[in-house]
């Protein structure tokens, strides 16, 4: 069973703090996603890595960025959180060849 | 505009019944057209994929359907149980990236 696991379920911060986000998965898999979800919106690519230190800037880049040293583990950094970045944030994770993604539980984060 | 609509936004049925979730898509070309289940704080599961050149795929309770000449899929869930309760989202991909539905939230009631 692929398994894609995320550092927090619930998160609280402060405006202006520096927030990051930690996605592994045990699957060996070239390709790894953050999403942000939002009521009404449906999911939006943040950044995408097709490799080890690769990464490709999604839909709704602004305010983040993504850190791929190891195959595994991808993480996503809020530089300066802001309010509205409050969100549920998802990873996912798929082979190169296979396009089905399975996805983490999700991090929901509140900044204050 | 969102190239993939679902409807309705929610829905709420009884223990045992059948329902259909509705997708609506523009985006062409594309390589294939999934179902997720996402229950309330979690991530979303794949029940059903399909290419364009297929028009029906099923899971258990579950059965997808594809018209790509309308642009249209449905998803039709048999005998409804109250685990059924989830957000379910459509989701056409093409090259590496995805499209996503803002999802039809369905309420089993007992």
């Amino acid at each position: 069973d692929v398994k894609v696991t995320q550092s927090s379920r619930y998160l609280v911060k402060r405006t202006g703090e520096k927030v990051f986000l930690e996605c592994v998965q045990d699957m060996d898999h070239e390709n790894m996603f953050w999403y942000r979800q939002d009521p009404g919106l449906g999911l939006r690519l943040i950044y995408f890595s097709y490799d080890v230190k690769m990464k490709e800037k999604g839909d709704i880049p602004e305010g983040y960025s993504v850190s791929r040293e190891k195959k595994e583990r991808f993480s996503l950094i809020l530089e300066s959180a802001s309010t509205n970045q409050t969100s549920m944030y998802l990873c996912a994770s798929r082979q190169a060849s296979y396009n089905e993604q399975f996805f983490g539980p999700g991090t929901r984060l509140t900044v204050l | 505009k969102n190239q993939v609509e679902q409807s309705p936004q929610s829905l709420i049925i009884l223990e045992g019944k059948n329902c259909t979730l509705q997708c609506n898509y523009t985006v062409s070309p594309f390589s294939n057209l999934r179902w997720y289940k996402q229950d309330t704080g979690r991530g979303p599961v794949s029940l059903t994929i399909m290419t364009f050149s297929e028009n029906t795929k099923s899971n258990g309770r579950y059965t997808a359907t594809l018209d790509a000449d309308t642009k249209q899929s449905s998803l039709h869930i048999t005998a409804s149980q109250l685990s059924d309760s989830a957000s379910y989202i459509c989701v056409v991909s093409r090259d590496y990236k995805y499209i996503f539905g803002t999802g039809t939230r369905l309420k089993v009631l007992a």
